[in-house]
């Protein structure tokens, strides 16, 4: 598997329910960003967890992230129809400043 | 506060051709960061400047591209004598300093005929 692979691949839910997204790398990190983005647009930069953090939340999201694991998670809460975008972890390793991305998670959140 | 800027949003090239892709930071940026995005796939790094430096140009292809961040006006990412394989979006992020979040503008998409 690459540096910030997503799992799963497509998630489809209806409005209200939770979504989580997982996220797996394998090099030592600084921190770990979750981002958006929706069809032909730009990424949209949600969250940023540093290595020596543990979990973090924003409004709906709630990221956690277990270093030991090399892994962390994106969970949305009461999921909106406008939340239906591609979902991608970047690594940024401590070798350096590049990010390294995984390749997404589709939600689509029915109505 | 404008966010990153990055023109044009569609680029149609011939074979052969040059392409340049621009990209302004935000305001108070001084770290720029290029990544070219093939269709559903993730992003993928290709080179990091400061101001009038490159910092790390390990993702670059190694012959026709290249990639400048001048004293004044924008980064320029220049892709010479462009092939159907050069057919991406190319995203432009900055940040503030380096470990901090990258914000990203929306991206030129490279048409190659």
């Amino acid at each position: 598997s690459q540096q910030g692979e997503e799992d799963p691949q497509a998630l489809s839910i209806q409005e209200g329910e939770n979504a989580t997204m997982n996220c797996s790398y394998k090099t030592s990190i600084n921190n770990l960003q979750w981002y958006r983005q929706n069809s032909g647009r730009g990424l949209v930069h949600l969250i940023l967890i540093r290595s020596n953090e543990r979990e973090k939340h924003s409004g709906r999201l709630r990221v956690t992230l277990d270093t030991s694991k090399k892994s962390s998670s994106l969970l949305i809460t009461a999921s909106r129809a406008a939340d239906t975008a591609s979902y991608f972890c970047a690594t940024e390793e401590t070798s350096g400043s590049r990010l390294t991305f995984g390749e997404g998670t589709q939600l689509t959140v029915n109505p | 506060n404008a966010g990153v800027m990055q023109n044009p949003r569609h680029l149609v090239r011939r074979r052969g051709q040059e392409a340049r892709l621009r990209c302004s930071p935000m305001k108070g940026h001084s770290h720029v960061y290029w990544y070219r995005q093939l269709p559903e796939e993730g992003l993928k790094f290709m080179v990091y400047l400061q101001k009038e430096n490159i910092i790390d140009e390990s993702g670059m292809p190694k012959e026709r591209f290249s990639a400048e961040f001048p004293k004044e006006g924008p980064s320029i990412l220049r892709i010479q004598q462009v092939v159907r394989g050069d057919s991406a979006a190319y995203f432009c992020a900055s940040s503030h300093a380096i470990r901090e979040p990258q914000h990203f503008g929306d991206g030129t998409r490279l048409s190659i005929l």
